[in-house]
């Protein structure tokens, strides 16, 4: 099955530490992106990543780092920086910048 | 700054009844307009899209919007709705031949149906 997997779907971490969230794709796609979503707020775009050893700043990026070392991943890690680090992580990916974007499960991230 | 705006946050019908969930974006130029929708547990997944053409789209599950350019409006319905279609709405709006960080998401929109 071609899809999009995020993992875990629920972690926990204490405040002050990085955490790393996982994003794999299988169905090609050269562009990947990471939102925060908020309730009441909609999704918000953090990075985005047009091709492998590329990424650039979205709306949000502070706080936050990624890497794009394989066109099959594009993980995000949230530092010590973030000020307001618990919420929802969505990944996504399309085939370019200009094409329908295809969502994960989501993980969900509480820094206690 | 570009805006979208989804001014109902929850809406309550009961099974049958007709659906307008609404949508208005801030900008003048040419645009590329999606619904998405969340169901409780599942992925977020594309409803319908419009890039140009016929301003009327059909979706998935019998959705469509019409896109009004004259209102910047881009409103999803559903003549008759089920139970399954009990999810969260989400509109965006892409600015085209842009970079990523012009897709913008609306608030969305609880939707809730009583069987």
């Amino acid at each position: 099955d071609g899809g999009i997997t995020q993992s875990p779907k629920y972690l926990f971490r204490k405040e002050g530490q990085n955490v790393t969230l996982s994003c794999e794709q299988n169905l090609n796609h050269d562009a990947m992106y990471w939102y925060r979503q908020d309730p009441g707020q909609g999704l918000r775009l953090i990075y985005y990543s047009q091709i492998v050893n590329d990424f650039q700043k979205g709306d949000i990026a502070e706080g936050y780092s990624v890497s794009r070392e394989k066109k099959e991943s594009f993980p995000l890690t949230v530092t010590s920086a973030q000020k307001n680090p618990t919420a929802f992580y969505l990944c996504a990916s399309s085939v370019g910048l200009q094409d329908e974007q295809f969502f994960g499960p989501g993980t969900r991230l509480t820094v206690l | 700054a570009q805006s979208v705006s989804q001014h109902n946050h929850h809406v309550i019908l009961s099974e049958a009844a007709s659906l307008e969930l609404g949508c208005n974006y801030s900008y003048g130029g040419t645009v590329n307009l999606f619904w998405y929708v969340q169901y409780p547990g599942q992925h977020l997944q594309l409803l319908l899209k419009y890039f140009s053409g016929d301003p009327l789209v059909k979706g998935i599950k019998g959705f469509e919007a019409e896109f009004i350019k004259s209102k910047f409006s881009f409103n999803l319905r559903k003549p008759s709705v089920q139970w399954s279609d009990t999810a969260e709405y989400f509109c965006a709006v892409k600015l085209p031949y842009s970079s990523a960080s012009k897709i913008i998401f609306g608030s969305g929109t609880r939707l809730s149906i009583r069987p």
